[in-house]
């Protein structure tokens, strides 16, 4: 069975640039969240979708962030401007329902 | 307050040991699940162990075992026979609620370092 495939690995911006993520979850899993690990910290969540719908974004910071998952399935997690604190790691996780978050690789974000 | 406590940054243990890693948490719900993960330099993170509140016996995965004290509020876990590839960041869990999908609230982790 394949993972959560996220791309890039790494991206390097500079401040005020934009930039992308993507992430394909596991087949099947209807829930995907997108997680920020900051330096030196747990990953906190950004936002949880259910499905095509949001469940919880309650800590994305949506004067500069924005994710869409389109047909319930990959999904993208935007930053616009980025900013000097947006450097971190940031995680995609799926499930299926059940206790357990399956987490890609992730991509690391170094804003300049 | 804090949701999840891990009180040790980093520890260092002698290979072949067994390791303790210390996590507390704060919730006023009576259904919630308690995770470990761990994760290594590549950065990804692997679920090594859960346990619900109303599970009455320990979970146990392998070399893995959570001590959980519930009325302390603790989920401690106990690594057996430690080994080198067990160097890694630690991080303890917490979902609160019976909804399966709820998020998941991380500590800061503890960095355990395995020597030869």
């Amino acid at each position: 069975e394949a993972g959560v495939a996220q791309s890039p690995r790494y991206k390097i911006i500079e401040k005020r640039q934009s930039v992308a993520f993507w992430c394909n979850p596991i087949s099947g899993h209807a829930t995907l969240y997108w997680y920020q690990q900051i330096l030196g910290q747990g990953p906190k969540l950004l936002i949880q979708f259910q499905n095509n719908g949001v469940v919880d974004d309650s800590q994305l910071p949506k004067d500069r962030f924005s994710a869409e998952r389109l047909k319930g399935v990959d999904s993208t997690l935007k930053i616009q401007p980025a900013k000097l604190e947006d450097s971190a790691v940031y995680l995609c996780a799926s499930s299926w329902g059940g206790y357990e978050q399956f987490f890609g690789p992730g991509t690391r974000l170094t804003v300049l | 307050a804090q949701k999840i406590t891990q009180t040790q940054p980093g520890m260092f243990v002698q290979e072949k040991e067994a390791v303790t890693l210390d996590c507390t948490y704060d919730t006023s719900d009576q259904s919630y699940g308690l995770f470990w993960y761990k994760q290594p330099s590549s950065g990804e993170m692997i679920f090594l162990i859960y346990q619900g509140s109303y599970d009455e016996q320990n979970a146990t995965e392998g070399r893995y075992s959570l001590n959980f004290q519930k009325a302390r509020k603790s989920a401690n876990l106990v690594i057996s026979a430690s080994q080198l590839g067990d160097s890694a960041m630690y991080f303890c869990a917490m979902r609160e609620g019976r909804d399966r999908d709820d998020k998941i609230i991380f500590g800061k982790g503890t960095r355990l370092h395995i020597l030869p």
